[in-house]
């Protein structure tokens, strides 16, 4: 079945440690997304990328970072600069970003701070 | 950004219809709506979109008001699998500028 998989589940970072976050998808779309969930409260965007080899920044970016070097793989690594980074992390994907099509999540990878 | 306004919670017998409500009184007219669902621990689902007109699928129906301020995700026949945050949500068609902008969406309990 085509899908959106994020590893791990949960993740452990000390401080002043960088950790990376995993997103496959074999749903063959072009666009991706990370968002961050902070307890009882909605999705914020960290990063998108429309196409491969491309990215932008979204509404909480700083102490984040990115690569689209594949079309099916969108990793997020955040740094030892994001002071707060307990969160429950989401990844998504739509067909064509920018023609209103849903987009699909993963479940999402919980991060929590020794 | 347009916003939305949900109700923070609400409670539906099984097997009775859920109207939930959504109020948009700063869509523009390019502005899609969206409603997502969130089970615990689990990413957002995709449940229905709509732009002017009424809307059907599998999983629900959108009723849209006709000044388009206000909108209703309807479930009609709601079971406990129901139970989740469902979001509403504004999207702006843009290829420079298009994202999903999530608020806190309302808990929708299901009694037995």
């Amino acid at each position: 079945d085509g899908g959106i998989t994020q590893s791990p589940k949960y993740l452990f970072r000390k401080e002043g440690q960088n950790v990376t976050l995993s997103c496959e998808q074999n749903l063959n779309h072009d666009a991706m997304y990370w968002y961050r969930q902070d307890p009882g409260q909605g999705l914020r965007l960290i990063y998108y990328s429309q196409i491969v080899n491309d990215f932008q920044k979204g509404d909480i970016a700083e102490g984040y970072s990115v690569s689209r070097e594949k079309k099916e793989s969108f990793p997020l690594t955040v740094t030892s600069a994001q002071k707060n980074p307990t969160a429950f992390y989401l990844c998504a994907s739509t067909v064509d970003r920018g023609k209103n099509q849903p987009q699909h999540f993963g479940d999402g990878t919980r991060l929590s701070i020794l | 950004d347009a916003k939305t306004t949900q109700p923070n919670s609400m409670e539906s017998n099984e097997e009775e219809p859920v109207h939930l409500p959504c109020n948009h009184s700063t869509i523009s007219g390019t502005d899609y709506i969206h409603w997502y669902r969130q089970l615990p621990s689990q990413g957002p689902e995709y449940v229905i979109h709509g732009l002017t007109s009424n809307v059907n699928n599998r999983m629900a129906s959108l009723a849209i008001a006709e000044d388009r301020k206000s909108s209703t995700l309807i479930l009609h026949r709601a079971t406990l699998r129901d139970a989740a945050v469902y979001y509403c949500i504004l999207s702006f068609t843009n290829f420079g500028n298009e994202k999903l902008t999530f608020g806190t969406g309302t808990r929708l309990t299901i009694i037995p």
